[in-house]
C-alpha cells in the first residue's frame, strides 16, 4: 500500500448506529488530519493530530470522536450522527502541520450517507 | 472572518488556455496552494506560493501577490483530463489552511 488509505469507501448508517471510519498513512508523515467536504461548500478541518497529539479541533460536535494510537493511524469514531452529517469524509497527512510549505496527501475519503 | 473566494464554475476550450482566479483574506499568511480534485476522488497537490511572482511547472503555473490578497492558476494547452475542480487554500497565522470552496473546469472540445 503506498500513500493515504481510508475505509470503508462507501457507509450508510442510521442515526441510531455507532460506526468508524480508518485512514492509514504510509508516508512517515508525523500529521495527519479529518475533513469534511460537502458539495459545494469548501474543506472542513474537523481534526488535526501531530505526533499522535491533538492539535486542533475546530468546534466540531461531540457525536465525532477521533483517536490516533499511532502516527501511521487515524480513526473517526461516530454515533447518533444527523442527516446532515452526511458527507465525504477526507483524511490527509503532511511532514509536518506547522511547515508552511508541506502540502497535505489525501486518501480517497469515506462517503458517509446517514439515514 | 477568513475567506476564500474564487469562481464556482469556468468552462474551456481544449488546447486553450484558462485562468482560474483565487481571492483571500485571511488571519496571517504562511503560503497558498492549490489542488486538483477530479469528481469521486482525492485532492492532489499541484503548486505551493509563498513569494510573490510566478511559479511554473509544466502546463501548469500558478502566480502570487500578497499585497493585493490574489492568486491565479494558470493551465495552458488544455486536455479533456484537465476537467476537474481546482482548489485554493491559504495556510493562516496558525498554520491551518483555509479552503475555498473550488472552482469546476469544463473543457470542452
Amino acid at each position: 500500500e503506498t500513500g493515504v488509505t481510508q475505509t470503508p469507501r462507501h457507509l450508510v448508517m442510521g442515526m441510531t448506529n455507532k460506526k468508524s471510519l480508518k485512514c492509514e498513512q504510509h508516508l512517515g508523515h508525523n500529521a495527519m488530519y479529518w475533513y469534511k467536504q460537502s458539495a459545494k461548500k469548501p474543506l472542513e478541518l474537523m481534526f488535526v493530530y501531530s505526533l499522535e497529539e491533538r492539535v486542533e479541533n475546530n468546534s466540531v460536535p461531540s457525536r465525532f470522536s477521533p483517536e490516533c494510537p499511532n502516527s501511521s493511524h487515524l480513526f473517526l469514531h461516530l454515533h447518533t450522527l444527523q442527516p446532515e452529517d452526511s458527507a465525504l469524509y477526507l483524511c490527509a497527512s503532511s511532514q509536518d502541520w506547522t511547515g508552511g510549505s508541506y502540502e497535505q496527501y489525501f486518501g480517497p475519503g469515506t462517503r458517509l450517507t446517514v439515514t | 472572518g477568513q475567506n476564500i473566494d474564487q469562481p464556482t464554475e469556468m468552462t474551456a476550450t481544449e488546447g486553450a488556455i484558462v485562468q482560474i482566479n483565487c481571492t483571500y483574506q485571511t488571519s496571517g499568511f504562511n503560503g497558498l496552494f492549490w489542488y486538483q480534485q477530479h469528481a469521486g476522488e482525492a485532492p492532489t497537490f499541484l503548486s505551493y506560493n509563498v513569494l510573490d511572482g510566478l511559479e511554473e511547472k509544466g502546463r501548469f503555473s500558478s502566480f502570487l501577490s500578497r499585497s493585493k490578497g490574489y492568486s491565479y492558476l494558470l493551465l495552458k494547452e488544455l486536455q479533456m483530463k484537465d476537467s476537474a475542480s481546482y482548489l485554493c487554500a491559504v495556510k493562516d497565522s496558525n498554520y491551518q489552511l483555509i479552503w475555498g470552496a473550488g472552482t469546476k473546469l469544463i473543457i470542452k472540445p
